[in-house]
């Protein structure tokens, strides 16, 4: 059974372009979660999502940022018109229940906005 | 609001080395604790966890115990190994809303044979 699959593993970008970050939770999960380490800082919740349906995007930023899970396929964390300040790590986690706290990560995709 | 504080680093040690590594937090009511290690190359994966004060959670020969009192979650290991070499985060979930954790800044911890 895979792990918890984040792609691309490095990313980088022009300022303005978009930035699209695809996360394929482990096999039967249907929860997926989202969250950002900016530089010198821990990991900050963004988004919780279950399949089609955002849970909870208290933490997204409210402008250029974007998730989804649909139903088919892996989850897509979307940067549109990226600044330097959106260069962090990204890391996904999924689990089968709600609780964060059984979730499995990924290895993170780390952006960098030249 | 809820944070979680982590000693600076980064830290060295030599093989066999006492370890701790201080957690402190700030939250409303009872969180749960957690300690996370993220090797190298590889994603974050729970350590050890504890739910109510004076739970002490353990795995690997790492514990750590959850101090209501002090609001403090320190990590340790009596003997630590060149395969511990990894970055440590201390987290959080508030009561009734495990979807969220809240996380500390981690610690590179690198062992020296």
């Amino acid at each position: 059974n895979a792990g918890v699959m984040q792609n691309p593993r490095h990313l980088v970008r022009r300022r303005g372009q978009e930035a699209r970050l695809r996360c394929s939770p482990m096999k039967g999960h249907s929860h997926v979660y989202w969250y950002r380490q900016l530089p010198e800082e821990g990991l900050k919740f963004m988004v919780y999502l279950q399949k089609e349906n955002i849970i909870d995007e208290s933490g997204m930023p409210k402008e250029r940022f974007s998730a989804e899970f649909p139903k088919e396929g892996p989850s897509i964390l979307r940067i549109q018109q990226v600044v330097r300040g959106d260069s962090a790590a990204y890391f996904c986690a999924s689990s089968t229940t709600g609780s964060g706290t059984e979730a499995f990560f990924g290895q993170g995709t780390r952006l960098t906005v030249v | 609001g809820n944070s979680v504080t982590q000693m600076e680093g980064p830290v060295t040690l030599s093989e066999e080395a006492f370890l701790t590594i201080n957690c402190t937090y700030t939250a409303t009511g009872y969180p749960s604790l957690f300690w996370y290690v993220q090797y190298p190359g590889e994603g974050l994966q729970l350590l050890l966890k504890a739910t109510k004060a004076d739970d002490k959670g353990s795995n690997k020969g790492f514990e750590a115990t959850y101090r209501k009192e002090t609001t403090s979650f320190h990590l340790e290991k009596g003997s630590v190994q060149v395969s511990d070499s990894a970055v440590y985060f201390c987290a959080l979930s508030p009561p009734g809303a495990n979807s969220k954790l809240t996380f500390g800044k981690g610690i590179t911890l690198s062992v020296r044979p």
